[in-house]
């Protein structure tokens, strides 16, 4: 039982070039939630998916897309990356009111 | 909207002392309320969680009392340990029907032996 798998763990980009961060679930839940976390910032919440064929956006949507490709998945694309979205993003499930379940974590470094 | 205010770390305690970490919380409605832990390199996983005024959670040793009237969810350990180093989150789901978390800035903790 995996819970909730991120792809890549790391990954280091140029400024410009374009990449997604892929997340998949095998828990069952309705909702899923795209983080980034920086030092000092806690936790910001960038684009969230109720349920399979909604998303929203959070806190800091800017100069990113999602899609919610089905239940299990909800991918993350950076179209033109900056340096300012070197971060750690994280991906997290929930059901309902319940607690969030989490990734590990990608480590995305732009230069 | 919902806001939830943890007092800031770093907090630096010897092995053995006793842990508070202070959480309040604005919200609209009845949310829960969670702590979750952050290890070194690792995403955040659930510590602990109440669901209604008056409940107490409890894990590996950790408790805190869900208190309506001062709306508060203070963490508290009565003798950490140095494997208990990590960063703690408070947060909140559920407030007046939205399913959107609310997360706390997180507080650094640090055990030395």
């Amino acid at each position: 039982n995996a819970g909730v798998t991120q792809t890549p763990k790391f990954q280091v980009l140029k400024t410009g070039q374009s990449m997604t961060l892929q997340c998949a679930q095998d828990m069952n839940h309705n909702s899923m939630y795209w983080y980034r976390q920086d030092p000092g910032m806690g936790l910001r919440l960038i684009y969230y998916s109720a349920s399979e064929g909604t998303t929203d956006k959070g806190e800091v949507p800017n100069g990113y897309n999602v899609s919610r490709l089905n239940k299990r998945e909800f991918s993350l694309r950076l179209e033109s990356a900056a340096p300012s979205q070197t971060s750690v993003y994280f991906c997290a499930t929930a059901q309902g009111a319940g607690e969030l379940f989490f990734g590990e974590g990608s480590r995305l470094t732009v230069l | 909207g919902n806001s939830v205010t943890q007092m800031e770390g770093p907090v630096t305690l010897s092995e053995e002392a006793f842990l508070t970490i202070n959480c309040t919380y604005t919200a609209t409605g009845y949310p829960s309320l969670f702590w979750y832990v952050q290890y070194p390199g690792e995403g955040l996983q659930l510590l602990l969680k109440a669901t209604k005024a008056d409940d107490k959670g409890s894990n590996k040793g950790f408790e805190a009392t869900y208190r309506k009237e001062t709306t508060s969810f203070h963490l508290e350990k009565g003798s950490v340990q140095v494997s208990d180093s990590a960063v703690y989150f408070c947060a909140l789901k559920g407030g007046g029907g939205s399913y959107i978390p609310t997360f706390g800035r997180g507080t650094s903790l640090i055990v030395h032996p």
